[in-house]
């Protein structure tokens, strides 16, 4: 079956620095996947999206690489900031409308 | 503001009982999704209404129903509740039918604790 998974469950980084988070998919069949951000007490926010055609998308502080090769994803996010503490999910899409949320992995930033 | 509205934020309520959730979608947006979001788990997609009518069925189970009324808010019944049923429940809205590719916008959810 279709499976989303992130690697690490929490991140610590240290404000200013760079965060990388890792996600693994299952579907080789994927052809778009989007990186959501999650603060406490809020529905998931879109942060950056990328199609299967693509390997690398930018945006501001944010980047997606994409290895279809090894089915992997990840967000790199540049100088990282207090504010950026949150759950950070990727999801995948499939078929038609089947879009798979991974677990999440929870980013703190330590000041 | 997401301009996806659910209410109420928090419900508690006991094993047995019957509760509905509410989403009123962002303006102008035609398609309602619901989801369901349990503790170390991923969101889990429900069901999908656009425009009045359901338009895609995830993992719901028979003990949930879901309607979407003419002025386009959704509602999400849930009965014969169990301890398992306690989780998030997030709706989100978008224009069209695509979901995330149509950048559909979440609520902020409704914390339903089953005690």
């Amino acid at each position: 079956g279709e499976s989303v998974g992130l690697h690490l469950p929490t991140l610590s980084v240290q404000e200013g620095d760079n965060s990388i988070i890792n996600c693994a998919y299952s579907n080789s069949a994927s052809d778009y996947f989007i990186w959501y951000k999650q603060e406490s007490g809020k529905g998931p926010q879109f942060i950056i999206d990328i199609r299967s055609n693509m390997d690398k998308r930018q945006g501001q502080r944010v980047t997606v690489l994409l290895n279809k090769t090894v089915k992997h994803l990840s967000l790199q996010i540049a100088a990282t900031q207090p504010g950026d503490s949150a759950v950070y999910f990727c999801a995948s899409k499939g078929g038609y409308q089947k879009v798979t949320f991974g677990t999440g992995t929870k980013l703190q930033v330590i000041p | 503001d997401s301009g996806v509205t659910q209410t109420p934020k928090h419900l508690i309520t006991a094993t047995g009982q019957r509760v509905t959730l509410r989403c009123s979608p962002r303006s102008g947006d035609l398609s309602v999704y619901w989801y369901q979001q349990s503790l170390d788990q991923g969101l889990q997609f429900l069901i999908q209404y656009y425009n009045g009518e359901e338009r895609a069925k995830g993992n719901i189970l028979e003990r949930f129903s879901a309607q979407q009324f003419p002025d386009l808010h959704s509602e999400l019944n849930l009965s014969s509740l169990e301890l398992g049923d306690s989780a998030l429940y997030f709706c989100a809205s978008s224009v069209g039918l695509r979901g995330p590719l149509d950048g559909y916008t979440f609520g902020s959810g409704t914390r339903l604790t089953v005690v």
